[in-house]
């Protein structure tokens, strides 16, 4: 069955680093997703990706974030300076899109626990 | 805006015994609501899904019915196992009006269900 992969599982960088977190969608989805979730906290919308532009982004998706899909496999998430606060899981998702607006389920990959010291 | 509410966990229940896990939404359009399951250490996987009111949805001996009167989508199971020990989401998404189907989350009930 096909599914979302994401690397690295564990990233750990140094304060003000810049970390690229790497996803692979499924093959055929067309719209892709980030979140994250900060431990023991729910999971928070970031982005989500379309037709190669950004299709909305949430107030945490600040100019700290860029998403990029640099070879019609990949799915990147970056973070250009990173904080303490940015530490938490970041999960990738895909889907097909929407029919009659009726949202297609998203797939998520099993996530990339980014600790920033 | 939209969101989602469940209750706090965490539910500790014995083995076959009945779970119910409520969820409440506040939505300003129509949304499609989900449930996923979070097994330690792994990823979210859909549990199942509703795309409008009345719809039942079911998946390993779990069900909720989307109640658009009482704007809830609460989770079921008759006779809970210990593999079924996990976190739940509730969620919701709105796939028109340009969104593009993002998710808004609760918080999350941790199960655990003891031998």
């Amino acid at each position: 069955e096909p599914e979302v992969t994401q690397t690295p599982s564990h990233q750990v960088t140094q304060m003000g680093q810049e970390v690229i977190l790497r996803c692979v969608p499924i093959s055929n989805h067309l719209y892709f997703y980030w979140y994250r979730q900060i431990l023991g906290q729910k999971v928070e919308f970031l982005v989500s990706f379309y037709n190669n532009e950004i299709s909305e982004k949430s107030e945490i998706f600040d100019d700290q974030f860029s998403v990029e899909r640099p070879d019609g496999s990949n799915f990147t998430l970056k973070i250009r300076s990173t904080k303490l606060e940015d530490s938490a899981m970041y999960f990738c998702a895909s889907s097909l899109g929407s029919s009659w607006g009726r949202p297609y389920e998203q797939y998520f990959g099993p996530g990339t626990r980014l600790t920033v010291t | 805006g939209n969101s989602v509410t469940q209750m706090e966990g965490p539910v500790t229940l014995s083995e076959e015994a009945f779970l119910t896990i409520n969820c409440t939404y506040t939505a300003t359009g129509y949304p499609s609501l989900f449930w996923y399951v979070q097994y330690p250490g792994e990823g979210l996987q859909l549990l199942l899904k509703a795309t409008k009111a009345d719809d039942k949805g079911s998946n390993k001996g779990f069900e909720a019915t989307y109640r658009k009167e009482t704007t809830s989508f609460h989770l079921e199971k008759g006779s809970v196992q210990v593999s079924d020990s996990a976190v739940y989401f509730c969620a919701l998404s709105e796939g028109y009006g340009g969104s593009q189907g993002n998710l808004i989350f609760g918080k999350g009930t941790k199960l655990s269900v003891k031998p």
